[in-house]
């Protein structure tokens, strides 16, 4: 079965620290791997993926994230902390039934704080 | 080119009542989802929708159903509505039901039931 887990509920970060959001991945197969941000009162933005290929993966609003395959790990990351970043993570695992299915499984999510 | 919309935005039922809620995808797009978001269980997988058939379904009970019309929009309905049910109901479309594309989804459906 594909899951994935968000250790951190809550990361408060100061504006201009680098930050970073976790998750950790377990899946039979290969994974496919997504980050979404959602912000107040609208829906989920597309954040980066990683699919095949390159590990570094650049994605929007300035992040980029490492596949790392024996930590299972696929981490977002940014340099420099925006108070514009405080908004709710989450971590996506694609279902893989061999059927082509689309749907994503979701983690429990982390809300970023940028503190001014 | 316009995002995935959803209507209404709001909605607020009584408890036993039925509910349908529409989605219009991105233009060209013809794979559509449902996801249900709650505080407690976070984001879950209702169902997805491709050529107006159903490809899969996430474990939900039967009440909760829906379908997608020749233009791509889709609609979800929940009869018998229950407490539980109040939720924020997302749906994302994409170009194809592909394991790598990713999902576009719209702004929700914010549905209270007293």
């Amino acid at each position: 079965a594909q899951s994935v887990a968000q250790p951190e509920d809550q990361v408060n970060v100061a504006e201009g620290n680098p930050l970073t959001v976790k998750c950790t991945y377990s899946v039979s197969g290969n994974p496919y791997l997504f980050w979404y941000v959602q912000y107040p009162n609208r829906g989920l933005q597309f954040l980066l993926k990683y699919i095949t290929g390159d590990n570094l993966v650049k994605g929007s609003y300035g992040f980029e994230a490492e596949f790392n395959k024996s930590q299972t790990s696929f981490h977002p990351k940014k340099p420099s902390a925006l108070v514009s970043d405080s908004a709710l993570y989450f971590c996506a695992v694609r279902d893989i039934l061999g059927t082509g299915a689309n749907n994503l499984f979701f983690g429990t999510g982390t809300r970023l704080t940028v503190i001014p | 080119k316009a995002g995935v919309t959803q209507t209404p935005r709001y909605l607020i039922k009584t408890r036993g009542q039925q509910v349908t809620l529409s989605c219009s995808p991105i233009s060209g797009h013809r794979s559509v989802s449902w996801y249900q978001q709650t505080p407690g269980q976070g984001l879950q997988f209702l169902f997805e929708y491709f050529s107006e058939t159903q490809r899969n379904k996430g474990n939900f009970p039967g009440r909760f159903s829906g379908r997608q019309f020749s233009n791509s929009r889709s609609e979800m309905n929940v009869s018998t509505l229950e407490l539980g049910d109040s939720a924020l109901y997302l749906c994302a479309s994409s170009f194809s039901p592909s394991e790598e594309g990713e999902q576009f989804f719209g702004p929700g459906t914010r549905l209270t039931v007293l």
